[in-house]
């Protein structure tokens, strides 16, 4: 089955500066890899997704890029604020698991004021 | 916060008590799923149905038991089986291939 790894566990930046939470998979495939942002205790919420037909995606400041060779794909958050703290979850799916979420272990992002 | 709820918010279980989680969803997504977090954790999959009357063991399944018979709801039971049941429990839901809507979770903690 799937595999997701995710790096780093923990991630600490000063505000206004950039972060890059990087996840790789083993499926070749697996076709659609979202993001999901959860607040403590609260529920993981979507902050962006990307398919396989597509090399990144951009929404104000976060992208997403996606490497289909290497099996890899990476958050990036620019601008930081500490509002954006929060722990990060990649998670990668394809047509051969039935919509099943393979969930990285998640990244602690610490965004420093 | 329609779309997918869950309840109750918080739920305490007695040792060798089963208790039902329930999960209620308006989106006429025909997916949907269950997941265990731990503190600190990720997130485990337990059980998962594409359609009603049909579901799938997940990574986790072991204590657990569902149903799904009605499209909106797929309840979960956490049987007396399951030995270390205090965690996070959250239901999704989703169109095939499509993300995941997550309900606001359960808290269950056993006394």
């Amino acid at each position: 089955g799937e595999n997701v790894e995710q790096h780093p566990s923990t991630l600490s930046v000063q505000e206004g500066d950039s972060a890059v939470i990087k996840c790789t998979y083993s499926d070749s495939a697996s076709n659609y890899f979202p993001w999901y942002k959860q607040e403590l205790g609260k529920r993981p919420q979507l902050i962006i997704d990307i398919r396989s037909n597509v090399g990144e995606k951009k929404d104000q400041r976060i992208a997403v890029t996606l490497n289909k060779t290497a099996k890899h794909f990476s958050l990036h958050i620019t601008e930081t604020q500490p509002e954006d703290s929060a722990v990060y979850f990649c998670a990668a799916s394809g047509p051969d698991n039935f919509n099943k979420f393979y969930f990285g272990s998640g990244t602690k992002l610490n965004v420093k004021p | 916060d329609g779309g997918i709820t869950q309840s109750p918010k918080y739920l305490f279980r007695k040792e060798g008590q089963n208790v039902t989680l329930s999960c209620e969803q308006n989106l006429n997504h025909d997916a949907m799923y269950w997941y265990r977090q731990d503190p600190g954790q990720g997130l485990r999959l337990i059980y998962y149905s594409q359609i009603v009357n049909d579901f799938q063991k997940g990574d986790i399944a072991e204590g657990y038991s569902v149903s799904r018979e009605k499209k909106e709801s797929f309840p979960l039971t956490v049987t007396s089986a399951q030995k270390n049941p205090t965690a996070f429990y959250l239901c999704a839901s989703s169109i095939r291939y499509n993300e995941q809507f997550f309900g606001p979770g359960t808290r269950l903690t056993v006394l």
